[in-house]
Formats: C-alpha cells, sequence, structure tokens
C-alpha cells in the first residue's frame, strides 16, 4: 500500500514562511515524480509545482514562481514545498501526490496551513 | 495554460439513475506519441484527498467501480456513473496533464436528488 504522509497542520503570520513535508517509500521516492496541488476554502484544485527527485529539477506555476519552492531530500525520502511571504489568500490545503507519466495515482493526507495575524 | 472548463458546475441526480459529467479543454490534450489524451478525472469528499478515478481519458484507477467510466478526444471529455450511489456524492475534477501547469476544472458539485 503506496503512502505519502505529510506534515501536520501550521497556523503562520502574514509575510512569514512556511515548510510542509511528504514522506514517502524508497521505492516511490526514487521512481516517481512529486507534485503539490492546494485547495483554498471554497476554491478548487490548483496545481502549484512539481519535482522529479533523481534529477531534482522542480517546475512551478507561473504565479507561484519566486514564492515557492519545491525541494527533495534523497536520504529521508522526502519532497518539501516552501512558500514564502505568506498571505491570507495562501491559507489552503496543500496536497502532495505521487505522479507518474503526468498521471497522480497516491495522494497524502494534506496539511492545512492557516494564515492569520 | 490550458483552461479546463467543466459543465455543469452542479448536479442533482436520483439515486441509481446516470451522472455525466463534462470537460473541455482550450486546446488538444492528444498525446500523438502513444495515441492517447492526457486527461484524468478525480473524486474529492470533504476532509480526504482526491481520488483518481479515470486516467488517459477511459482507464479506470486502482479499485474504482465499474459504474465509472469515460470518454471522448481532443479537446471534449465525459464521466459517466451509469447508476449513482449515495457514496458518490463528491465534486468531481478533471485534469489535463498534457502539458505544465497540469491544470484541473474548476469541479462539478454532485449531490442526491
Amino acid at each position: 500500500q503506496v503512502q505519502l504522509v505529510q506534515s501536520g497542520a501550521e497556523v503562520k503570520k502574514p509575510g512569514s514562511s512556511v515548510k510542509v513535508s511528504c514522506k514517502a517509500s524508497r521505492d516511490t521516492f526514487n521512481n516517481y515524480a512529486f507534485v503539490w496541488v492546494r485547495q483554498a476554502p471554497g476554491h478548487g484544485l490548483e496545481w502549484v509545482g512539481g519535482v522529479i527527485p533523481i534529477y531534482r529539477s522542480a517546475k512551478y506555476a507561473q504565479e507561484f514562481r519566486g514564492r515557492v519552492s519545491i525541494t527533495t531530500d534523497e536520504s529521508a525520502w522526502t519532497t518539501y514545498i516552501e512558500v514564502r511571504s505568506l498571505t491570507y489568500e495562501d491559507t489552503a490545503i496543500y496536497y502532495c501526490a505521487r505522479e507518474g507519466a503526468g498521471i497522480l495515482d497516491q495522494w497524502g493526507q494534506g496539511t492545512l496551513v492557516t494564515v492569520s495575524s | 495554460d490550458i483552461v479546463m472548463t467543466q459543465s455543469p458546475d452542479s448536479l442533482a441526480v436520483s439515486l441509481g439513475e446516470r451522472a455525466t459529467i463534462n470537460c473541455k479543454s482550450s486546446q488538444s490534450v492528444f498525446y500523438g506519441s502513444n495515441n492517447k489524451n492526457s486527461l484524468a478525472w478525480f473524486q474529492h469528499k470533504p476532509g480526504q484527498p482526491p481520488r483518481l478515478l479515470i486516467y488517459w481519458a477511459s482507464a479506470r484507477g486502482s479499485g474504482v467501480p465499474d459504474r465509472f467510466s469515460g470518454s471522448g478526444s481532443g479537446t471534449d471529455f465525459t464521466l459517466t456513473i451509469s447508476s449513482l450511489q449515495a457514496e458518490d456524492v463528491a465534486v468531481y475534477y478533471c485534469q489535463q496533464y498534457y502539458t505544465t501547469p497540469y491544470t484541473f476544472g474548476q469541479g462539478t458539485k454532485l449531490e442526491i436528488k
């Protein structure tokens, strides 16, 4: 059973940063890419970006470039998303998902990030 | 970016009846090198992560009941639930993975009539 386990909920102040983790198994980490998708309250699903661990190359949706970083730690089979300069509009559930040939077939449980003063 | 547009935004169907959701992409998502359409459908229930239902426009995901089917090609796609069950109440999304950013439709909320 494939499992992607994400870190717990976060509450952050506007202007600060947050880093969310997503831990996979060794086989999944070494053979798949990972994407991050978010869902803000009352909104739909939004693709933020993705990374291929063996290449350590990340891609981002245009609106997130320069403010979001997606990284990996091979020793921990973990991928991370860091969002900087948080605004209230960044309040959302952040999901990681396993990607093979573009297909997102396994998802983490989601991490709620709340931006509040 | 490829824009995905679903219709309708919401849908109410009686138990046991057919539900149909449409999805249109702003450009073709047909991938000529493998003769497949890079189009997926997800089911999303509150408090749960999205669940992959359909990929390559018509292939069912692991463990997905056969009442769920996908069809279409190029820019027009359909998700059909042949006989609606109570547990199918959810928001459904189409998504293209032809090119990044992998864009989603706005979602269709399916309820019981």
